[in-house]
């Protein structure tokens, strides 16, 4: 079953106005981490934020992980139309410690020039 | 780095042939994973391998499906027969320290 669900499903701005996608997960977590998909191509690594953590950022990301909520949020400022993508939160997580990632059903995110 | 390198980039196949793609991980990783993903149910993680030993298969929809990894470099997930239900992108990806993963740019099959 899906562990990650992000909120919204689809997201349109404007370059230049700053993006938040949301994601939800059921069980308690080692890490969770935030991929980035452009069409037709493979997912690519932005951010890992482990359970004893609770911001991170990384250029123009900033993720925040509330662990009480499961819940974790991921901010893009001042988008850019190259930021145009889909965005997936995968956690990894318990006891089993496995690197086993299970993958929430993404933000189609599109900044318009 | 080449990064994660899959073959073919693309299938077109009839029902009822097998089908097999190709992934080599990036060198010195010790994780290895196949995902299938499709509009209807996104990204589902297939199997995953750790040191060449399949950890987890529990992913792998059915019988049809088999998946190898005979060393470190290579790995391949077989569908014998394929049905048009296979029919989706398949990404390999591999990680050290079972950390982030690295994907590969998906072998897009289509199943006539």
């Amino acid at each position: 079953s899906q562990q990650g669900e992000e909120d919204p499903q689809a997201l349109s701005i404007q370059e230049g106005e700053n993006a938040t996608m949301n994601c939800s997960y059921k069980t308690s977590i080692n890490n969770l981490q935030w991929y980035r998909q452009n069409s037709g191509r493979g997912l690519v690594h932005l951010i890992l934020i482990r359970s004893n953590e609770r911001e991170k950022h990384s250029g123009r990301l900033r993720v925040t992980l509330d662990t009480s909520k499961k819940s974790s949020s991921l901010l893009i400022t001042a988008s850019r139309a190259a930021d145009t993508a889909s965005y997936f939160c995968a956690t990894e997580g318990g006891s089993s410690n496995t690197g086993k990632l299970i993958f929430g059903q993404g933000t189609t995110l599109q900044v318009k020039p | 780095d080449a990064g994660v390198i899959q073959s073919p980039r693309h299938e077109v196949t009839e029902m009822g042939q097998e089908v097999t793609l190709r992934c080599k991980p990036i060198s010195g990783h010790d994780y290895l994973f196949w995902y299938r993903q499709t509009m209807m149910r996104g990204l589902e993680l297939l199997i995953y391998f750790n040191n060449n030993v399949p950890i987890d298969d529990s992913g792998m929809p059915e019988d049809r499906f088999s998946a190898k990894m005979p060393n470190a470099s290579f790995s391949t997930l077989k569908i014998q027969p394929s049905e048009p239900r296979d029919s989706a992108v398949y990404f390999c990806a591999s990680s050290f320290v079972k950390d982030t993963q690295y994907f590969g740019p998906g072998t897009r099959l289509t199943v006539l």
